[in-house]
């Protein structure tokens, strides 16, 4: 089956440094990837996504570039603000009829200033 | 507004107590999720339906009920038959056909059993 996975957290940065959250899959065919956000207490948000080999997401300055070749979908951001302390989820999404999606476990950052 | 709401955001229980969470959409999606969240853990999926009247099982749907008679709703009843019922619950929604397969989320339900 599908899987997910993602380095664990937390991971604690000073304010205006690099952010790499690494992800890696296992999937059938050609599936669609996402990064999700979520704050404190609330649902998740669609932060960016990729649905073909090569194609990179980008949202809020936070990027993501679908890697066929390593199966991996690596969130980046150059410059983080302690606005962007929140858990950070990847995931994949079948190309089937039903949509199901795999999340991985999540990874918790802290920013601080 | 186009989005999902989920009432309440908090709920209590007593052990042995069935509890319906309510969820609501109006983006006109054609499939609704129900996802269970713990500390530490990932979402994973209660049940799922793809049109009115009509509804899967996921991977953790024992002690779960739903229904769809609605396209907009999509109720989640956790029964006293689920062991370990503390978790926050999350909605989703999303377009049945559509290349990127995004879904959509509420703001969840934190159910607490006392």
């Amino acid at each position: 089956g599908n899987s997910v996975t993602q380095m664990e957290g937390p991971v604690t940065l000073s304010e205006e440094a690099f952010l790499t959250i690494n992800c890696t899959y296992t999937a059938t065919g050609y599936p669609s990837l996402f990064w999700y956000v979520q704050y404190p207490g609330e649902g998740l948000q669609l932060l960016l996504k990729a649905t073909k080999a090569d194609d990179k997401g980008s949202n809020k300055g936070f990027e993501a570039t679908y890697r066929k070749e390593t199966t991996s979908f690596h969130l980046e951001k150059g410059s983080v603000q302690v606005s962007d302390s929140a858990v950070y989820f990847c995931a994949l999404s079948d190309t089937g009829g039903y949509q199901k999606v795999t999340f991985g476990t999540g990874t918790k950052l802290q920013v601080i200033p | 507004d186009g989005g999902i709401t989920q009432s309440p955001k908090y709920l209590f229980r007593k052990e042995g107590q069935n509890v319906t969470l309510s969820c609501e959409q109006n983006l006109n999606h054609d499939a609704m999720y129900w996802y269970r969240q713990d500390p530490g853990q990932g979402l994973r999926l209660i049940y799922y339906s793809q049109i009115v009247n009509d509804f899967q099982k996921g991977d953790i749907a024992e002690g779960y009920s739903v229904s769809r008679e609605k396209k907009e709703s999509f109720p989640l009843t956790v029964t006293s038959a689920q062991k370990n019922p503390t978790a926050f619950y999350l909605c989703a929604s999303a377009p049945l056909a559509g290349a990127t397969n995004q879904q959509f989320f509420g703001p969840g339900t934190r159910l607490t059993v006392l």
